[in-house]
């Protein structure tokens, strides 16, 4: 049981060049999202999914979209990097269960955009 | 979410127990509280969750007030390792949406 798995986990992007964060997680979970985090703040939502499917809009999302074809994978695209988009990205998955639900998060991908 | 108070920073001696705690005093009754942490870079890992009854797990114990307006987070023989950034969270709607405050930071110290 891999739990959450990101990829890459370090990338260095010029300004202007587009990548996917991929994300996988095999414990079958309806829900997965995606957050960064820059130093010294706590973590921001960009997107999340409730499905296949389904997709929206977290606190953060521009300069970023998401799809979600398959219940294991949900990746991350950076349409046209920027050096504001330098942060560490953490995807998330969430058990949802009948007393509350729990997310378990990857190991975070680190980003420079120069 | 609702709102969370916690303190910037604490320490506490290897061993002793560590109560870390959290005001979320506008916590509507169908909130759970939520407890993660986040050793240095890595991703958050959670640590505990509860409604209005105290919860204990291999990792702690949380104890919510019976207004549910606070509740503290203890680590009962902290370690070095549990040196690390500790998040109260009361999410609103679905719990894949958290919003994460600044958080505590525990050092732990021998």
């Amino acid at each position: 049981n891999a739990g959450v798995t990101q990829t890459p986990k370090f990338q260095v992007l010029k300004t202007g060049q587009s990548m996917t964060l991929q994300c996988a997680q095999d414990m079958n979970h309806e829900y997965m999202s995606w957050y960064r985090q820059d130093p010294g703040m706590g973590l921001r939502l960009i997107h999340y999914s409730v499905g296949a499917g389904i997709t929206d809009q977290g606190e953060v999302p521009n300069g970023y979209n998401v799809s979600r074809s398959t219940t294991e994978d949900f990746p991350l695209r950076l349409l046209s990097a920027a050096p504001s988009q330098t942060s560490v990205y953490f995807c998330a998955s969430t058990f949802t269960g009948s007393t509350g639900n729990t997310i378990y998060f990857g190991e975070g991908s680190w980003l420079t955009v120069v | 979410d609702a709102k969370t108070t916690q303190p910037t920073s604490m320490d506490c001696a290897e061993g002793r127990a560590a109560n870390l705690p959290c005001n979320h005093s506008t916590i509507s009754g169908n909130e759970y509280v939520y407890w993660y942490r986040q050793i240095h870079s890595q991703g958050p890992q959670y640590i505990i969750h509860g409604l209005k009854n105290n919860e204990t797990n291999e990792m702690a114990s949380l104890i919510i007030t019976e207004d549910r307006k606070s509740s503290t987070l203890i680590l009962p023989h902290a370690t070095l390792r549990d040196t690390a950034v500790y998040y109260c969270i009361v999410p609103t709607g679905t719990a894949s949406k958290l919003t994460f405050g600044t958080g505590t930071r525990l050092q732990v110290t021998l």
